[in-house]
């Protein structure tokens, strides 16, 4: 079952947006619009951000946001904070009742 | 307040078995779907298993005939049972509840299984 594919690292400077991409095919990303991203920082469970590929849990920052083109989700984290370093992992619904996700982004605030 | 606590890991042989344990506060674990999910040392994360509410399970090829997910609504707890281990299943395993449209919120704090002679 193959992952997700996301870039190993992404990297910005406080205040600025960074942008992680996850690719997957035509029997996921591209069918359902079941999209959801986690963010773990060391040592913690991983946390949801973001579910059907643009919406925020209650009491999210609203500086995370979700979009989806084709085959690809996106995560951008805009006003960067040094809180926001973590692993990021993309997560999509795949046909028969299947879940496949990425293989994680390491985000550094530099 | 809505919480997961896992339990039941540890060092097992290959070809062993270990059970592994969800209690789940301040929601019932059949009125969700459940999930879990491992992540081996390092790694990124795997999906192991579902349950959905009416008891139907799923796993992917990896661990499909070894691992069986189940739950028991009087100790509102999911388990994991995990026969013919491999190195390979060495892993954090964490469940989740899974809510509409199929995000998983929220998490438990994971459990380590280590499979090694």
């Amino acid at each position: 079952q193959a992952a997700l594919t996301q870039p190993a690292s992404v990297s910005g400077s406080p205040g600025q947006s960074i942008t992680i991409s996850c690719t997957g095919t035509s029997s996921d990303i591209g069918k359902y619009n079941l999209v959801s991203w986690y963010q773990q920082h060391p040592g913690k469970a991983p946390k949801l951000v973001i579910y059907e590929v643009s919406k925020r849990p209650s009491g999210l920052s609203d500086r995370f946001s979700g979009s989806k083109s084709d085959n690809t989700a996106y995560l951008t984290i805009s006003g960067l904070q040094t809180e926001d370093e973590a692993e990021y992992y993309c997560c999509s619904y795949r046909e028969s009742d299947t879940v496949v996700f990425g293989g994680g982004t390491k985000v550094t605030v530099l | 307040e809505v919480q997961l606590v896992e339990s039941g890991g540890g060092l097992i042989q290959p070809g062993g078995s270990l059970r592994l344990s969800c209690a789940a506060s301040g929601f019932s674990v059949n009125s969700h779907y459940m999930i879990w999910v491992r992540q081996a040392p390092g790694k990124g994360l795997e999906w192991v298993s579902t349950i959905h509410d009416d008891g139907s399970p799923y796993y992917p090829d990896s661990v499909k005939g070894r691992f069986t997910i189940s739950r028991d609504t009087s100790k509102n707890t999911l388990f994991l049972q995990m026969n013919s281990l491999r190195a390979e299943d060495t892993a954090v395993y964490y469940c989740a509840r899974v809510l509409t449209n199929w995000p998983f919120d929220p998490w438990g704090q994971g459990t380590l299984v280590t499979v090694s002679s």
